[in-house]
């Protein structure tokens, strides 16, 4: 079975500072990755995904994320943190192949400090 | 394109009570997703459908839970009895195709609240 785990239910860091949200996967299959960001009293925005791919994907916002198969993991990054980043992010997997189904972890929430 | 759209966006009910929400999918997207969140959680997969065609179910959606997607547009999850352990986010999503390299596509929620 798919599964999802974040590290830091809760990450805070200073405006400006690099942040970095951690994500590993658990899958049978090689998997389709992806990160999502909710802000307050909204729905879920993708920031990007890995089909497979290049292992290094950009997305919006300046986020970035590297899949690396060794490590099992999908850590998503941003070298600047902006006070607009603050938000839930979700990291989610898909198996691709009987389901299209996501799978998500439960959730980092970020803080910017000024 | 107005995206996903949800109704209502709050639901408060007495336990017991049979609760429908809808989902308006965007234009022309073949698959439409239900999740439920909550609190402190990420979202868990309920549902899809392919057109009209439930495709998949999660254990999770209990014989009081029924979804339809009558003519391949808009959605309902209908929830029967309702308990407590029924308030959550439901979220629905929709896509333009079936494959995961085609984005899902979020609406805001409807937000259930069982007193």
């Amino acid at each position: 079975a798919q599964s999802v785990t974040q590290l830091g239910s809760h990450v805070s860091v200073s405006e400006g500072a690099l942040v970095l949200l951690r994500c590993n996967y658990s899958s049978s299959v090689p998997p389709y990755l992806f990160w999502y960001v909710q802000y307050p009293n909204q729905g879920l925005q993708l920031l990007l995904k890995y089909t497979s791919a290049a292992t290094l994907v950009k997305g919006i916002n300046g986020f970035e994320a590297e899949f690396k198969k060794s490590e099992t993991s999908f850590h998503l990054t941003k070298p600047s943190a902006h006070m607009r980043d603050a938000a839930e992010y979700f990291c989610a997997v898909s198996e691709g192949y009987n389901t299209d189904k996501l799978i998500f972890g439960t959730g980092t929430r970020l803080q910017v400090f000024p | 394109d107005t995206g996903v759209s949800q109704n209502p966006r709050h639901k408060i009910t007495k336990r017991g009570q049979n609760v429908t929400f809808r989902c308006d999918p965007i234009s022309e997207h073949n698959r439409l997703y239900w999740y439920r969140q909550t609190l402190g959680q990420g979202p868990e997969f309920l549902t899809y459908f392919q057109n009209e065609a439930q495709l998949e179910k999660s254990r999770l959606l209990s014989d009081r839970f029924s979804a339809e997607r009558p003519k391949g547009s808009f959605s309902t999850l209908e929830i029967q009895r309702t308990e407590q352990g029924d308030s959550a986010m439901y979220l629905c999503a929709s896509s333009p195709e079936g494959s995961p390299s085609y984005e899902q596509y979020f609406g805001p929620g409807t937000r259930l609240t069982v007193t």
